[in-house]
């Protein structure tokens, strides 16, 4: 079975520009949530998508969106870039998701963002 | 608001060593408590625990969960150069998995 992919795994960027990055599950996850992890801050929740909808919401700011297709793929965008947002995006993917049982959650290798 | 806390930030062992490393967690509804080793990529999952005082095994990995008193161990024995990575708990609550900043193990050979 084939894990969680992600695109791009590395992108460059300059501040005010926006970004999309891409997420598709392992066959059959029906949830993807997504992550930043800086060194900082370490793993910290964006958002959790489950059946094309927003489940969960992490403590970040507006510019910070996704969205989630009928077939469990998922998109993060990020709009008017800062600095900050310097980071490892990691998606996950799990069957059912945390906001319903326990589930395990399988992680992409992540996208590298910088913002110049 | 939840929060996940772990120790050491930081370790150093020699190869053979056994290490334990902890996780304390305050999260409204647990649900249950994953062990993840990070190298230099995603992280990757070791072991999901959700009952009180069951062991889980995986060769010389090895991890218990205390829901009386709101932690987790994760020991490692015979350590290896190759189990020198990042060590993240998380844990899941009513809404999401809440992450500990991690437990940095370097093993010297």
């Amino acid at each position: 079975k084939a894990g969680v992919t992600q695109t791009p795994r590395y992108l460059i960027k300059t501040r005010g520009q926006q970004v999309t990055l891409s997420c598709s599950p392992i066959s059959g996850h029906r949830s993807v949530s997504w992550y930043q992890q800086t060194p900082g801050q370490g793993l910290q929740f964006l958002f959790e998508y489950f059946s094309e909808t927003q489940r969960n919401k992490g403590n970040f700011p507006g510019r910070f969106s996704g969205r989630q297709f009928s077939n469990s793929r998922s998109e993060m965008n990020v709009s008017t870039l800062e600095l900050g947002d310097s980071a490892l995006y990691l998606c996950a993917s799990s069957f059912s998701g945390t906001g319903s049982s326990a589930d395990t959650q399988y992680f992409g290798p992540g996208t590298r963002l910088t913002v110049l | 608001e939840d929060k996940v806390v772990q120790s050491p930030l930081s370790l150093v062992v020699h190869e053979g060593d056994t290490v334990t490393l902890n996780c304390s967690y305050e999260v409204t509804n647990f649900r249950s408590l994953l062990w993840y080793k990070q190298e230099k990529k995603a992280p990757t999952f070791l072991f999901m625990l959700t009952s009180s005082g069951i062991e889980k095994k995986s060769g010389r990995l090895s991890s218990i969960l205390d829901k009386k008193e709101l932690f987790s161990i994760l020991n490692i024995t015979a350590t290896q150069t190759g189990d020198s990575a990042v060590y993240l708990c998380a844990v899941g609550g009513s809404e999401k998995l809440v992450f500990g900043k991690g437990t940095k193990l370097t093993v010297n050979p």
